[in-house]
């Protein structure tokens, strides 16, 4: 079955260190997106990619980084620079281009800073 | 800047009762999508509307568009348990990417 898969589902970090996020899609999508969620926040757009090799810095990237080597990964480190890192990670995908662009989510992934 | 409002935010509900959630955007936008979320859990794909007028409708949840008034509305029709969640709209602002989410509402259903 197609869809998108995060590791890990939960992540103790201690201050400091860097952590990084996985994410993998077999939709053959080729946009993904990672947001975090807080509670009583909503979702907030962190990074999100078009295509292989590109990203771009969505409302709150400060502290985060990205890559995008491969169309089915789009791994999210959580550097020591994020502030404030405790949250809930969800990676998505899409269709890109005209059209109804629906996100699929992955489990999401848990982080909590010791 | 595109902003999305939900109201309300909290919302308790009787089995059997109707209600509606009201998503308000700030630009215009063509798409307008709904979501769910359960505790704990991830979020699902609920509506996408994609013109003026257009309503979608599944089981007891009917969602409607107004690209006039920038107003999108999720109907609850007699309300029941399971549908106890937390619902999200996103507006895509006329813009492929800044796909921005209201804050959610938290709905809980009680017997």
């Amino acid at each position: 079955d197609g869809g998108i898969t995060q590791s890990p589902k939960y992540l103790f970090r201690k201050e400091g260190q860097n952590v990084t996020l996985s994410c993998e899609q077999n939709l053959n999508h080729d946009a993904m997106y990672w947001y975090r969620q807080d509670p009583g926040q909503g979702l907030r757009l962190i990074y999100y990619s078009q295509i292989v090799n590109d990203f771009q810095k969505g409302d709150i990237a400060e502290g985060y980084s990205v890559s995008r080597e491969k169309k089915e990964s789009f791994p999210l480190t959580v550097t020591s620079a994020q502030k404030n890192p405790t949250a809930f990670y969800l990676c998505a995908s899409s269709i890109w281009g005209s059209g109804a662009n629906v996100l699929t989510f992955g489990a999401g992934s848990r982080l909590t800073v010791l | 800047e595109l902003k999305v409002e939900q109201n309300p935010l909290f919302l308790s509900m009787q089995e059997g009762k109707n209600y509606t959630i009201y998503c308000n955007y700030s630009t215009t936008s063509d798409r307008l999508y709904w979501y769910r979320q359960d505790p704990g859990k991830s979020l699902e794909s609920l509506f996408v509307l994609l013109s003026n007028g257009a309503v979608k409708q599944e089981g007891r949840l009917m969602a409607s568009l107004d690209t006039k008034a920038r107003l999108s509305t999720l109907h609850i029709t007699a309300a029941v348990h399971d549908l106890s969640a937390t619902y999200f709209c996103k507006s895509s602002g006329g813009s492929n990417y800044k796909l921005t989410f209201g804050k959610g509402t938290l709905l809980t259903v009680n017997p």
